[in-house]
């Protein structure tokens, strides 16, 4: 069975560049949420879409865009990355009703 | 706001023992409940789940009752493997709104042989 996609699996960056993590849901699942754990720490929600719209927001850096575009897949803009953005960033999908969250394998960004 | 407690760790356990992982929870309504389990730079993984009060979720010989009257939902195993070393964490997601999982914030299992 399809499971959510992420890409890059691991990313190493400098101080004050870029970054994009991509997401793709599973097939048909329409609402996509981002998650930030960092080392030792428990995932902390970021972001959530629901059909293309943002639908929840939490602890998300004003640095730290996201969309999910026409096709489900979801996008998180980082931009002047700082030593401590270095986390597994999660990505889960879910489906209609009230069904659970299926995670990603995570990507891992690294900020040098 | 929607919360879970977890006991801290690290749990060190020898091969065969048994397991008991405490987690509360504090919500406003009546929420899912989880387990997931996460190895040495992994991914999260759903290990069970209940979606209402009584129910029991199990898996791999783990198991979970959604107790309303303690709000609580402990994870136990008879008896565990080395196999069994992660990070557990409870969670929670409401199943009305945006529907976010909120953690609690884990606890790593040690088992040696």
């Amino acid at each position: 069975a399809a499971g959510v996609i992420q890409s890059p699996r691991h990313l190493i960056k400098e101080k004050r560049e870029t970054a994009t993590l991509k997401c793709y849901p599973i097939p048909r699942h329409d609402t996509v949420y981002w998650y930030q754990q960092g080392p030792g720490q428990d995932p902390q929600f970021l972001i959530s879409f629901y059909e293309k719209m943002q639908s929840d927001k939490g602890s998300i850096p004003d640095r730290f865009s996201a969309q999910q575009f026409s096709d489900y897949h979801s996008e998180l803009n980082m931009s002047s990355l700082e030593l401590g953005d270095s986390a597994l960033y999660f990505c889960a999908s879910r489906g209609e009703g009230t069904g659970e969250l299926f995670f990603g394998e995570g990507s891992r960004l690294t900020v040098l | 706001g929607d919360s879970v407690t977890q006991m801290e760790g690290p749990v060190t356990l020898s091969e065969e023992a048994f397991l008991t992982i405490n987690c509360t929870y504090t919500a406003t309504g009546y929420p899912s409940l989880f387990w997931y389990v996460q190895y040495p730079g992994e991914g999260l993984q759903l290990l069970l789940k209940a979606t209402k009060a009584d129910d029991k979720g199990s898996n791999k010989g783990f198991e979970a009752t959604y107790r309303k009257e303690t709000t609580s939902f402990h994870l136990e195993k008879g008896s565990v493997q080395v196999s069994d070393s992660a990070v557990y964490f409870c969670a929670l997601k409401m199943n009305t709104g945006f529907q976010k999982l909120v953690f609690g914030t884990g606890t790593r299992l040690l088992v040696s042989p």
